[in-house]
């Protein structure tokens, strides 16, 4: 147990659908972590919030974006949904070098 | 990032000792390096840090050269429940808190046989 939790667990879209996943960081911790992990693959970096501001991105579309709240939780939203957003959405947060994940949210996107 | 290369898959016995090495040529001064494991269905968890030389906590050892363009991650005498995908990872520490980003490769996948 990390003290990361994130919901839904799992979930269901049609293509086109949005599609908003959440995040509460273990206490104290001010930096949250996106990423996408497609099934046999190590996870990919989507960006990181530190402080309510995006601190850096990864290699993935506009319409992926996300939000940082001033109790340090997150959400990371998708527009627009593609079959291939399919994935396991992982959120890490984080106060010095060492992240700590969450569980994951598996999106399905038909 | 420094781009890291791990091999895909190894297998080993209860009992045994593992060792999991990493190349990253291309570390930079300021980059650590870093291991997670990772169960199917769960995050990554956080396995052990270094900059050089050997790092040791309860769980693993990390060994580094002198040179850093390797590293070896050590599991003592593993059991069924350390089979899991194993990522070596190389980045900076940015003052923020954590890495501007963690680079994941494929991970090493790591069965451990009765």
């Amino acid at each position: 147990e990390t003290g990361v939790t994130q919901s839904p667990t799992h979930l269901i879209k049609t293509r086109g659908q949005q599609v908003t996943l959440r995040c509460s960081s273990q206490s104290g911790h001010n930096t949250v972590s996106w990423y996408q992990q497609a099934l046999g693959q190590g996870p990919q970096f989507i960006f990181q919030y530190y402080r309510e501001e995006e601190n850096g991105r990864g290699n993935f579309p506009p319409r992926f974006s996300g939000l940082q709240f001033p109790n340090y939780s997150s959400e990371l939203n998708v527009n627009a949904l593609e079959l291939d957003d399919s994935a396991l959405y992982l959120c890490a947060s984080s106060h010095g070098y060492e992240q700590y994940f969450g569980p994951g949210t598996r999106l399905t996107v038909t | 990032l420094a781009k890291t290369t791990q091999p895909i898959s190894m297998d080993s016995y209860e009992g045994q000792e593992v060792n999991i090495t990493c190349s990253h040529n291309n570390i930079a001064t300021n980059d650590y390096i870093t291991w997670y494991q990772q169960f199917p269905s769960q995050g990554p968890r956080f396995i052990i840090q270094g900059y050089k030389t050997k790092v040791t906590n309860e769980v693993a050892s990390l060994f580094i050269p002198a040179d850093r363009k390797s590293s070896t991650l050590s599991l003592p005498r593993v059991s069924l429940s350390d089979t899991a995908v194993y990522y070596c990872l190389v980045g900076d520490i940015r003052p923020s808190g954590g890495y501007n980003k963690l680079i994941f490769g494929a991970g090493t996948r790591l069965a451990v046989h009765p």
